[in-house]
């Protein structure tokens, strides 16, 4: 099946600094997505990416959708304590009925 | 304003026992997902429903079933709990396009 490969695992940076992290895949998706989970909380949706080469902002977040459309990036400026918990990148390939692969997530820390 | 609504939020099982875990959605989605999420894991689909009375499986799908009686209700079935069901579980609903894109709190669920 398909599957998502997340980078890094986790990251422990500092606040003020930006945040970088990706997601590969070995197969073609339609859709990327980006969602974020809090501790105790179920993954909230922070940006959608629907074509290759689409680059989208939410706030101090950026997305792009990768153009081979096996990859995507999600970018985090000026972090900010509120910016910790996990981060997943989920996508969905090319049939319709596909349901969302996610990817490990990637565990952000933010050191005041 | 509840969007996704799971039931209940914490429950410990012993081997061997069943039960049932409730979703309610009231935004009128069609579609509606169980993810299971252990740790280091991410997301993995279990079952999901692209419609009322339609279910489908999912990555991970032995030992659960669910119904889909209703459009708001997705219900996943527990009929012997082993211990390996130990997980934070979340269900999911989107309308047409996004998948997942409205995720419950979860329920923590510890066999024993």
């Amino acid at each position: 099946g398909q599957q998502l490969n997340q980078s890094p695992q986790s990251m422990f940076i500092q606040e003020g600094e930006d945040v970088s992290m990706n997601c590969t895949s070995s197969s073609i998706f339609n859709t990327w997505l980006w969602y974020k989970q809090d501790p105790g909380e179920g993954p909230v949706l922070l940006i959608a990416l629907y074509k290759a080469g689409e680059l989208t902002s939410n706030g101090r977040l950026t997305a792009q959708f990768g153009i081979t459309r096996k990859d995507s990036f999600l970018n985090i400026s000026a972090s900010i304590p509120s910016d910790v918990g996990i981060y997943f990148c989920a996508g969905q390939g090319n049939s319709g009925n596909t349901p969302l692969v996610f990817g490990k997530g990637t565990r952000l820390s933010v050191i005041a | 304003n509840a969007g996704v609504t799971q039931t209940p939020k914490f429950r410990v099982l012993k081997t061997g026992q069943s039960m049932t875990l409730l979703c309610a959605q009231d935004m009128n989605h069609e579609y509606m997902y169980w993810y299971r999420q252990d740790p280091g894991m991410g997301l993995r689909l279990i079952h999901y429903s692209v419609g009322e009375g339609t279910t489908a499986k999912g990555e991970v799908p032995d030992g659960y079933n669910v119904s889909r009686l209703k459009k708001q209700n997705f219900l996943l079935g527990l009929e012997s709990a082993a211990p390996s069901q130990t997980s934070v579980y979340f269900c999911a609903s989107s309308p047409d396009r996004f998948w997942g894109a409205f995720f419950g709190q979860g329920t923590r669920l510890t066999v024993v």
